[in-house]
């Protein structure tokens, strides 16, 4: 298994402009998240989904947009860069269940490797 | 407010030594509390897992320790090894929050370990 993988790499944008950020995991998990992470900070849900075709708001969406049309992959879009989105951003998965009565159980949280954007 | 607390920032320890680091938490009512470990230019990657009804769980040489009641939990490296050298971030998933399950992360502790 590849796990989550994440294109590209590195990113510098100008401001304005908009690009998307690519997450693929082939564990079948139910459960993928968007964070960022600022230098020397947490790391902060943009936006997450529980399967295909449903999508919601996290901490931080504003800016952001996301689709999951398919359970593999999770697309983050930029649509007007700015330098405030200047950061690492890392898309996770994980397979999560009901519990009889503890609401949703959460299993471990698999990450990629990450996307390094400046917006210049 | 839902809050994860670690302690020190930063830490430098000489190869071979052991070293504890610390989480404390705010977040009610209490899922689980997790450990990662985040090498420099990587995504976290999952040490280990307590529930509130777990008090210790080991993962080679890393021991996570939860105290649910005063809400803190630690992570005890032994004979530690340069590669041990990362960021550890403490996670606290809360039982309610919509489907996201109120994930709230540490801002991690910088452990370097020197030869």
């Amino acid at each position: 298994n590849a796990g989550v993988t994440q294109t590209p790499k590195f990113r510098i944008l100008k401001i304005g402009q908009s690009m998307t950020l690519q997450c693929a995991q082939d564990m079948n998990h139910n459960y993928m998240y968007w964070y960022r992470q600022d230098p020397g900070m947490g790391l902060k849900l943009i936006y997450y989904s529980v399967g295909a075709g449903i999508t919601d708001k996290g901490e931080v969406p504003n800016g952001y947009n996301v689709s999951r049309s398919t359970t593999e992959d999770f697309p983050l879009r930029l649509e007007l860069a700015a330098p405030s989105q200047t950061s690492v951003y890392f898309c996770a998965s994980s397979y999560s269940t009901r519990g009889l009565t503890s609401g949703v159980r959460r299993e471990a949280q698999y990450f990629g490797p990450g996307t390094r954007l400046t917006v210049l | 407010k839902n809050q994860v607390e670690q302690s020190p920032q930063s830490l430098i320890i000489l190869e071979g030594k052991n070293c504890t680091l610390q989480c404390n938490y705010t977040v009610s009512p209490f899922s689980n509390l997790r450990w990662y470990k985040q090498d420099t230019g990587r995504g976290p990657v999952s040490l280990t897992i307590m529930t509130f009804s777990e008090n210790t769980k080991s993962n080679g040489r890393y021991t996570a320790t939860l105290d649910a009641d005063t809400k803190q939990s630690s992570l005890h490296i032994t004979a530690s090894q340069l590669s041990d050298s990362a960021s550890y971030i403490c996670v606290v998933s809360g039982i309610y929050g919509g489907s996201q399950g109120n994930l709230i992360f540490g801002k991690g502790t910088k452990l370097s370990v020197k030869p």
